[in-house]
């Protein structure tokens, strides 16, 4: 199993549309949580931190479920900037970010 | 103040050739991270320095990589006798903190190409 797996993407999604994304990790001891986006050919750059059952910022709801070593990212209202691909992270010791392969989001008019 | 930097942006090598790639951190961050991208997957964990130590390398290849962070000065990725699978997008991240709670900001990352 991987150490962190993530939705196949792609997502194609119209304006204003609410989309989620899942992903399940595999070390249970794992405490905090990441949601980085990644435009095309950019650096990842942080969207979410989650370190206990969820975090909201605006359109952006993050959740969290231990028992079932599970995240999920909610995106509401969705606008075409939003199209990137979104990478599920998982600290791993105290330094080293594993990370999921990403979920491509496409929002068209 | 400045974000991470990278130079260069863009590397071009031939088989066999070295390839240096230079990370400069945030301002008062002490901990630098690498990451390797293979085209159409996901970051990668390569090595994670302070100043002047190798604290963890157990994401980098057993061979030709090697990686520094003197006490002045970039961090230096270097990678000897390149080949066609070392083309990918290698992304240098900092941290003012070693915290699994602490978020590591990255740079713009240097695309290598091996011709």
């Amino acid at each position: 199993r991987k150490e962190v797996e993530q939705d196949p993407g792609p997502f194609n999604v119209p304006e204003g549309a609410t989309v989620a994304f899942n992903c399940t990790y595999s070390n249970s001891a794992s405490q905090s949580f990441f949601w980085y986006r990644q435009d095309c050919r950019k650096e990842p750059k942080l969207l979410m931190s989650v370190y206990s059952s969820g975090n909201e910022d605006g359109r952006f709801t993050a959740q969290l479920n231990r028992a079932s070593q599970y995240i999920s990212l909610l995106i509401r209202d969705s606008k075409l900037s939003d199209s990137a691909t979104y990478l599920c992270v998982v600290p791993q010791g105290y330094n080293k970010l594993i990370f999921g392969a990403g979920t491509r989001l496409a929002v068209h008019p | 103040n400045a974000g991470v930097m990278q130079n260069p942006r863009h590397l071009v090598r031939r088989r066999g050739q070295e390839a240096r790639l230079r990370c400069s951190p945030m301002k008062g961050h002490s901990h630098v991270y690498w990451y390797r991208q293979l085209p159409e997957e996901g970051l990668k964990f390569m090595v994670y320095l302070q100043k002047e130590n190798i604290i963890d390398e157990s994401g980098m290849p057993k061979e030709r990589f090697s990686a520094e962070f003197p006490k002045e000065g970039p961090s230096i990725l270097r990678i000897q006798q390149v080949v066609r699978g070392d083309s990918a997008a290698y992304f240098c991240a900092s941290s003012p903190l070693a915290s699994s709670t602490d978020t590591q900001y990255f740079g713009p990352g240097t695309r290598l190409t091996v011709l």
